[in-house]
């Protein structure tokens, strides 16, 4: 089976500009969440989703930050606009059921300048 | 608050040389447990996880994760390494089914010949 696909797997923005990024899970993973690590720093969670509807949010780092899932299949994280302090990696991960353990994807290097 | 501890953040061993990267988790639940390897340029990868039942887990690549739970620890073992297991391990939590996963700051392995 594919798996968890992110991308870009790069992106260099500049400050203030808009970003978005895609994640497609598993086919037929109805758990969809967002990690980002920031450089130096522990893997956080961000959102989750379960099909389309916002699981947990409690992550989300300001309202910089749009995550959507239409149609419960893939997502979009949005950030806009970008700060310094975005830049670090972000990981999508999936997972058929809960307490499975997740299929992470290779995540989406953000480079904001 | 929750809290998962990696306490070395960087581990150098000789190939074939045995090696353990140690976990501290602090929750007053139970938790399900999981080791993740990030090997360069590449996703997170699933090594091993605890959810109940027998306290040793046998992983992928030979490695294998005793979990102790008087000791709030769930540390990572292989009798002997090879270069390829050059990577960066995480320990992770997650407290009940599906919610999010906590992790360690991640520890580097670095096998040398």
């Amino acid at each position: 089976e594919a798996g968890v696909t992110q991308f870009p797997s790069h992106s260099v923005i500049e400050k203030g500009q808009t970003v978005t990024l895609r994640c497609d899970p598993i086919s037929g993973h109805d758990n969809l969440y967002w990690y980002r690590r920031v450089m130096g720093k522990e893997i956080k969670f961000l959102l989750h989703f379960v099909k389309e509807s916002k699981q947990d949010e409690s992550g989300m780092p300001n309202n910089r930050f749009l995550a959507e899932r239409t149609g419960g299949t893939y997502s979009t994280l949005k950030v806009q606009p970008a700060e310094l302090e975005d830049s670090g990696v972000y990981f999508c991960a999936s997972s058929p059921t809960t307490g499975a353990g997740y299929t992470f994807g290779s995540g989406t290097r953000l480079t904001v300048v | 608050a929750q809290s998962v501890t990696q306490l070395d953040s960087q581990v150098p061993v000789f190939e074939e040389a045995p090696v353990e990267l140690r976990c501290n988790y602090s929750s007053s639940v139970s938790v399900y447990l999981f080791w993740y390897v990030q090997y360069p340029n590449q996703g997170l990868q699933l090594l091993l996880k605890y959810l109940s039942g027998s306290t040793l887990v046998k992983g992928i690549n030979g490695f294998e994760a005793e979990f102790n739970k008087s000791q709030t620890s769930f540390h990572l073992r292989k009798p002997s390494v090879h270069i390829s297991d050059t990577a960066e391990y995480f320990c992770a939590v997650e407290l009940s089914a599906g919610t999010a996963l906590i992790f360690g700051k991640g520890t580097t392995l670095s096998v040398s010949s």
